[in-house]
């Protein structure tokens, strides 16, 4: 089955730091990734969807200067946390999966952020 | 307009007894598939089971089965003879079409807001 990568699982970071978040289709292409935030016990929220080779599209109310996400390939998409605050500590999970209706998601493992 | 909602934050079942998760959603796409998802404590998120909205009969997978009631815009997932290893949090999903000029995208999942089944020895 498809497989998504996402490194790190766990990170740590002080106040004004930047923290960047990988997330790899292994054994796929996947043109289009999806970043999704989810705070404890809640549902994921789409952040932005990311499409190889272009710019990221983002949902309202996500700041796109903050959360930069870059697809340089159609197996690597990367969300970068820029100058991190505490209110930013969450659990970050990216998805990938091919544009058919009928098809699942599949999603990382998650990366959870702590800042400092 | 929410457009999945489940609206049991948290249901228990006793192990080997079956269990149903509600779900409702609301669309004006006539594609659309739908899709449930476990998240066990450590974080990942589990595929389970997908109905398309052209399926004539209800999906099953294993011990999962999708009791999908389009008028009524429902897709239950029922959990057959439950374990320990069952208790999670449980998320049903949709893909829906996005018309992007000339044809139809299907991208995102939208998230309900979750269950947390606890299975009970």
């Amino acid at each position: 089955g498809a497989v998504v990568s996402q490194h790190p699982s766990r990170v740590i970071c002080k106040s004004g730091t930047s923290v960047k978040i990988e997330c790899r289709s292994l054994d796929f292409q996947a043109t289009t990734m999806f970043w999704y935030r989810q705070f404890p016990k809640k549902s994921l929220m789409l952040m932005a969807t990311s499409n190889e080779g272009s710019k990221a599209t983002y949902e309202q109310g996500v700041e796109k200067d903050k959360f930069l996400i870059n697809h340089a390939s159609l197996t690597l998409s990367t969300l970068t946390v820029t100058s991190a605050h505490p209110e930013d500590s969450s659990f970050y999970i990216c998805s990938a999966g091919t544009g058919s209706y009928n098809s699942p998601l599949h999603f990382g493992n998650g990366t959870r952020l702590t800042v400092t | 307009a929410q457009k999945i909602t489940q609206t049991q934050p948290g249901m228990f079942v006793q192990e080997k007894e079956a269990v149903t998760l509600d779900c409702t959603y609301d669309t004006s796409d006539p594609s659309y598939g739908l899709f449930w998802y476990k998240q066990p404590s450590s974080g990942e998120m589990i595929f389970l089971i997908y109905q398309g909205s052209y399926d004539q009969q209800n999906a099953t997978e294993g011990r999962y089965s999708l009791n999908f009631q389009k008028a009524r815009k429902s897709a239950n997932l029922v959990i057959s003879a439950s374990q320990l290893g069952d208790s999670a949090m449980y998320f049903c999903a949709m893909r829906e079409g996005v018309d992007i000029g000339g044809g139809t995208s299907y991208g995102k999942l939208t998230f309900g807001q979750g269950t947390i089944l606890t299975v009970h020895p």
